[in-house]
């Protein structure tokens, strides 16, 4: 079955850094990753879409890759700030129209 | 006002109760989902309706019913709560998409807990 992989493990970075969080996906080839943004006690926020063919997304800090052989997205927040602090969820496109998402990466910012 | 509303935010049953979530959205989108969300499991899709006559199963549908009353409301009934339906409910809505071209637009949740 379909699958998409994120890192359990929180990331904590000092601000400033980039941030960087990783998405693999298994069994099938998405033409489609989102990126979200989640905060506590809140729905997801939809940051970012990149299509297989692209490969690289910008908008403002944020970048998105997609590696069709490594079968891997990578997400990177520049100039990190402590509000960037979240809960970033990857998600894959599925043959079915439906979106599968990954359980998602805790990203803390520290001043 | 917020684009996609769900109601209640915070709900506590016993166990053997009914229960309706409810959402509605002022998106005008035709699709709408049905998700929860557990620590370390992510998002599963309970239910998901394309159109106002169109209901389907997602992964985890068991122990759930949905009732997709108007393009504008689409709600979540658990007939009979257990414990392990414990968990953070969310609706979404997209426009149509194909292969997920189209992001999905969630309310805050409804926090559910069932003793």
């Amino acid at each position: 079955s379909q699958k998409i992989e994120q890192n359990s493990e929180a990331l904590n970075i000092q601000e400033g850094k980039t941030a960087t969080l990783t998405c693999n996906y298994t069994n099938y080839s998405p033409a489609y990753l989102q990126w979200y943004r989640q905060d506590p006690g809140r729905g997801p926020v939809f940051l970012l879409l990149i299509r297989e063919n692209e490969k690289e997304k910008r908008k403002e800090r944020l970048k998105v890759t997609f590696d069709t052989t490594l079968k891997q997205s990578l997400f990177h927040i520049t100039a990190s700030q402590p509000a960037d602090s979240a809960t970033y969820l990857c998600a894959q496109g599925s043959s079915a129209s439906k979106i599968i998402f990954g359980s998602g990466t805790r990203l803390s910012i520290r001043p | 006002d917020a684009d996609v509303t769900q109601t209640p935010r915070n709900r506590i049953t016993k166990t053997g109760k009914r229960i309706m979530l409810e959402c509605s959205q002022t998106k005008g989108h035709d699709r709408m989902y049905w998700y929860r969300q557990d620590p370390g499991l992510g998002l599963r899709l309970i239910y998901y309706s394309f159109d106002v006559k169109d209901i389907n199963k997602g992964e985890i549908s068991d122990g759930y019913s949905v009732s997709r009353q108007a393009q504008a409301k689409f709600s979540l009934s658990l007939e009979s709560a257990i414990p392990n339906q414990t968990a953070l409910y969310f609706c979404a809505t997209s426009a149509p998409d194909t292969g997920g071209d189209q992001p999905q637009h969630f309310g805050d949740g409804t926090r559910l807990s069932i003793l």
